[in-house]
């Protein structure tokens, strides 16, 4: 039973433009949320998080939003520059510490 | 570098056989979680220590088991080894602000069965 899904398994985004990566999940306990990024021969890196208290939280050129109604979040990167490329997963957790990760989406970001 | 780090980075071994995979968390953090990575799947949750003491317990195998030493580096012992345990196994240790907790993944270690 895949909790949080990730329906695309890649996505490709001219240099300049919005990324928009998608994630799904089922449970509704979970309460807060993380989107990570991870290069080729690295580990995961912290994007961003939103706990279930907020609908959107920015960083920089990256924004997630929750629509808890929908149990979906969303990542955006504006602009999206050629250094994105990468696989970026979404988690979820409950506050047990266990954390569930999607299985990622592939970012290429054309120059 | 995120400052957890993981030996070795690549380990190749055969089936029925043990191993045993390194992880030192960030200076000052006390938690470590381990996470295995199958070709083509998300990271799945294996296990979690906090300042020694397990915390929180995924879909690890018996065959599978971890520690956290005094140290607070942390073990993942691997036995029996199966074509299916081939994988890539990453440690993160953790760090809580305000209000939530970042996880800081080291560079794993892609173990290969044959």
């Amino acid at each position: 039973d895949q909790q949080v899904k990730q329906n695309s398994p890649s996505l490709s985004v001219q240099e300049g433009r919005i990324s928009i990566l998608n994630c799904d999940y089922t449970n509704s306990m979970f309460d807060y949320f993380l989107w990570y990024k991870k290069y080729p021969a690295e580990g995961p890196t912290f994007l961003i998080s939103i706990s279930s208290i907020k609908d959107k939280n920015e960083d920089g050129r990256f924004t997630v939003f929750l629509n808890k109604s929908a149990k979906h979040l969303s990542l955006h990167i504006v602009p999206s520059q050629p250094g994105d490329s990468a696989v970026y997963f979404c988690a979820a957790t409950s506050g047990t510490y266990k954390y569930i990760f999607g299985t990622g989406t592939r970012l290429k970001v054309l120059a | 570098d995120s400052g957890v780090t993981q030996t070795p980075k690549h380990l190749i071994t055969a089936t029925g056989q043990r191993v045993t995979l390194r992880c030192s968390p960030r200076s000052g953090d006390l938690s470590v979680y381990w996470y295995q990575q199958s070709l083509d799947q998300g990271l799945q949750f294996l296990i979690q220590y906090y300042n020694g003491e397990e915390r929180a317990k995924g879909n690890i195998l018996e065959r599978f088991s971890a520690q956290q030493f005094p140290d607070l580096h942390s073990e993942l012992n691997l036995s029996s080894l199966e074509l299916g345990d081939s994988a890539l196994y990453f440690c993160a240790s953790s760090v809580y602000d305000s209000w939530a907790e970042t996880q800081y993944f080291g560079p794993g270690t892609r173990l290969l069965v044959l």
